[in-house]
C-alpha cells in the first residue's frame, strides 16, 4: 500500500533556530518527491521537488534530502523565522499506466515558530 | 502570470443543499486535481481532468462530481450537503499530467 508518513506531528521552535523534518514513504514505483508550505486556510506552495536520482535541492533557507535507498526525506530549514510557522507536507508522485503520476499526500508536520 | 484561481473563498451552506465550486488554472495548464482538506483526514484527492475527461477518481461518493471545460476551467459540485462535507477544497493545475503542481488558495465550505 502507498504511504507517505511525516514525523514529527507537530513542532515548536524558537526563532533562529534550525529543525528538520522527516518524510518516509512506502511508494512504487516513484516518480519524485515534493515539500510544500501551507500557511493556514491558503493552498500549498511548492518548496522543492526531487527525482530518483537527487540527493539534496535547495531553496533558499529550504533545503531538502533524498535517500532513495532508504525512502526517507527530510526538510531542514536554517536560521527560522516567525513566517515558517505553517504546515509542511510531504508528496510523493507514484508513477502509474498511461503517464499518470498519482500523488500520495502525508499528514503533515505543523511548525510554529515562536519569538 | 496569473496563479490559480478558486472562488468562492468562503461559502456557508445548509445541510441538504448543492453546491457548485470553479477553478481556473493557470493560463496553458490542461490538468486541474481537486482536493479536499480536513483537520482529521489531511488532504484527500477527489478527481482529476485533463483535456476535459476525468482521468482519476478518488474514494468519494457520487455526492461528489465535478468537469472541465474547453478552456481548461473547472468546476465542482457537491449535492446534498452533509455537515462533514464541511472542509478546505484546493484544487491545483499543471501543464500535464503527473507534471509540478500549482494549488490555488481553496474554497472554505462550511456546511450547517
Amino acid at each position: 500500500k502507498n504511504q507517505v508518513e511525516q514525523s514529527p506531528q507537530s513542532l515548536i521552535i524558537l526563532e533562529g533556530k534550525n529543525c528538520t523534518l522527516q518524510c518516509n514513504y512506502t511508494v512504487s514505483p516513484f516518480s519524485n518527491l515534493r515539500w510544500y508550505k501551507q500557511d493556514t486556510g491558503r493552498g500549498p506552495v511548492s518548496l522543492t521537488i526531487m527525482t530518483f536520482s537527487e540527493n539534496t535541492k535547495s531553496n533558499g533557507r529550504y533545503t531538502a534530502t533524498l535517500d532513495a535507498d532508504t525512502k526517507q526525506s527530510s526538510l531542514h530549514i536554517t536560521a527560522s523565522q516567525l513566517s515558517d510557522s505553517a504546515s509542511y507536507i510531504c508528496v510523493v508522485s507514484a508513477g502509474i499506466s498511461g503517464g499518470y503520476n498519482k500523488l500520495i499526500f502525508g499528514a503533515g508536520t505543523r511548525l510554529a515558530v515562536h519569538p | 502570470k496569473a496563479g490559480v484561481t478558486q472562488t468562492p473563498r468562503y461559502l456557508i451552506k445548509t445541510r441538504g443543499q448543492q453546491v457548485t465550486l470553479s477553478c481556473s488554472p493557470i493560463s496553458g495548464h490542461r490538468s486541474v486535481s481537486w482536493y479536499q482538506q480536513t483537520p482529521g483526514q489531511g488532504l484527500q484527492f477527489l478527481f482529476e481532468y485533463f483535456s476535459e475527461t476525468q482521468r482519476n477518481k478518488g474514494n468519494f461518493p457520487g455526492r461528489f462530481s465535478g468537469r472541465q471545460f474547453s478552456n481548461s476551467r473547472s468546476e465542482m459540485n457537491v449535492s446534498t450537503l452533509e455537515l462533514g462535507d464541511s472542509a478546505l477544497y484546493l484544487c491545483a493545475s499543471s501543464l500535464d499530467r503527473g507534471l509540478g503542481y500549482t494549488f490555488g488558495s481553496g474554497t472554505r465550505l462550511t456546511v450547517v
